[in-house]
């Protein structure tokens, strides 16, 4: 199947500072590109849709000076979490969308997710 | 956002035994998708079913929908330690994902 990974898996950083996660898709040509966080035992919120080449359309609540997104490729997107607090800390996860072979246009394929804790 | 309900928040059951989750969404959707989590991890896709489609099968798994009434349901037959997970429910509408809360499964050998 499509696989999508992410750099890196875990990161741990000061407040204040800036992390940058990668999202790739690795045999196929993502068209949009998704961006989630997950707290502990809680389900995935949706916070930005990205389409290449274009600006991110962020959910509401969602901050987009502090998450800055950018899709420069049909194969990478990448999330910043500017100066990081720690209420920032969660799971990330993103997917990606496009066709591959028999998937099909609406399956969405998950990357392995980045721990980011902020101390 | 969160579009669904799950229920039951969480299962245990013996191996072999059959486990059957529901979720439950509030609009239209264009299909309804199954997810696993283990502990920590990325989301692995089992399972899509079309609004148009009432039943699907997929090795042990079934899945259900009933556009009606707005559920669906996932059952996972002769169940394996490997199953211990935590199952998604999401539903896709007009090209976001949104996903339920979860059942966290327990299958003790």
């Amino acid at each position: 199947g499509a696989v999508v990974s992410q750099h890196p898996s875990r990161v741990i950083c000061k407040s204040g500072t800036s992390v940058k996660i990668e999202c790739r898709s690795l045999d196929f040509q993502a068209t949009t590109m998704f961006w989630y966080r997950q707290f502990p035992k809680q389900s995935l919120m949706l916070m930005a849709t990205s389409n290449e080449g274009s600006k991110a359309t962020y959910e509401q609540g969602v901050e987009k000076d502090k998450f800055l997104i950018n899709h420069a490729s049909l194969t990478l997107s990448t999330l910043t979490v500017t100066s990081a607090h720690p209420e920032d800390s969660s799971f990330y996860i993103c997917s990606a969308r496009g066709l591959a072979g028999a998937t099909g246009y609406d399956t969405q394929y998950f990357g392995p997710g980045t721990r980011l804790t902020v101390l | 956002s969160q579009q669904g309900e799950e229920d039951p928040q969480a299962l245990s059951i013996q191996e072999g035994e059959n486990a059957t989750m529901n979720c439950s969404y509030k609009t239209s959707i264009n299909n309804l998708q199954w997810y696993r989590q283990n502990s920590g991890r990325g989301l692995v896709h089992l399972i899509l079913i079309r609004s148009n489609e009432r039943e699907k099968h997929s090795g042990r798994l079934r899945v259900t929908l009933d556009t009606s009434k707005k559920s669906s349901s996932l059952l996972i037959t002769a169940s394996r330690a490997a199953d211990t997970a935590s199952y998604f429910c999401a539903t896709l509408t007009d090209y976001k994902l949104s996903f339920g809360a979860g059942t966290t499964v327990t299958v003790r050998a």
